[in-house]
């Protein structure tokens, strides 16, 4: 069974710090990974899609990166922003579903 | 913005009731999902479609229930809720977008159920 672990589980940076998220998984055998935000009682919203054959994605401030030979993947945050404070996941199809971590909280003070 | 919809956001309800958790997205995607989430836990698959009279059970067992009579709808039920179904119910749809080799996932708000 896929296990996704994600380091750190919490983080606090001052605002304009880049920052990065990290996430790590045990079965290669993966067909994308995504990386969501989740605010506060609200649901998850996609930031990145990175297709097995990929090797990073960018969305404006975010950049993802795929090692799959390593079973690693990182979410980089540039210019943090106090309204970048959430909840990462990090999340692998390897099928008809996702398997997600406990994800990272960020907390971006100003 | 993915269009998908979850009612109530929120609910409170005593031991032994039946409850229903609606679902419905407007984007046509066949495929359709249950997540359960405890407080500061991961995701966990509880139910999935495939598409119309098509419904899975996930990897997380699960004293629920789901149907799938129409494309954009995908309620869930509780036939007696008890303490222990108190989460975080999180629906999605996929669809494979243009150019991509796998679906992309998208989340309703969710509902947060309590079962006092």
């Amino acid at each position: 069974k896929q296990e996704v672990t994600q380091i750190p589980a919490a983080l606090s940076v001052p605002e304009g710090e880049n920052l990065v998220l990290n996430c790590s998984f045990t079965d290669s055998a993966i067909y994308n990974l995504q990386w969501f935000r989740q605010d506060p009682g609200k649901g998850l919203t996609s930031l990145l899609l990175i297709q097995s054959s990929q090797r990073e994605q960018t969305s404006g401030r975010l950049n993802a990166s795929l090692d799959k030979s390593s079973g690693r993947s990182t979410l980089y945050i540039a210019a943090s922003q106090p309204g970048d404070s959430a909840t990462y996941l990090c999340a692998l199809s390897s099928g008809y579903a996702l398997n997600f971590g406990k994800g990272t909280s960020l907390l971006v003070t100003p | 913005e993915a269009d998908i919809y979850q009612t109530p956001r929120y609910l409170v309800i005593g031991t032994g009731k039946k409850i229903t958790l609606e679902c419905s997205q407007t984007m046509g995607h066949d495929k359709m999902y249950w997540y359960q989430q405890d407080p500061g836990m991961e995701l966990h698959l509880i139910h999935y479609s495939y598409g119309v009279n098509s419904t899975e059970k996930g990897d997380l067992s699960s004293e629920s229930t789901v149907s799938r009579i129409r494309t954009e709808h995908f309620p869930l039920t509780l036939e007696s809720a008890r303490p222990s179904h108190t989460s975080q119910y999180l629906c999605a749809s996929s669809a494979k977008l243009a150019g991509e080799g796998s679906d992309t996932q998208y989340f309703g708000p969710g509902t947060r159920l309590t079962v006092l």
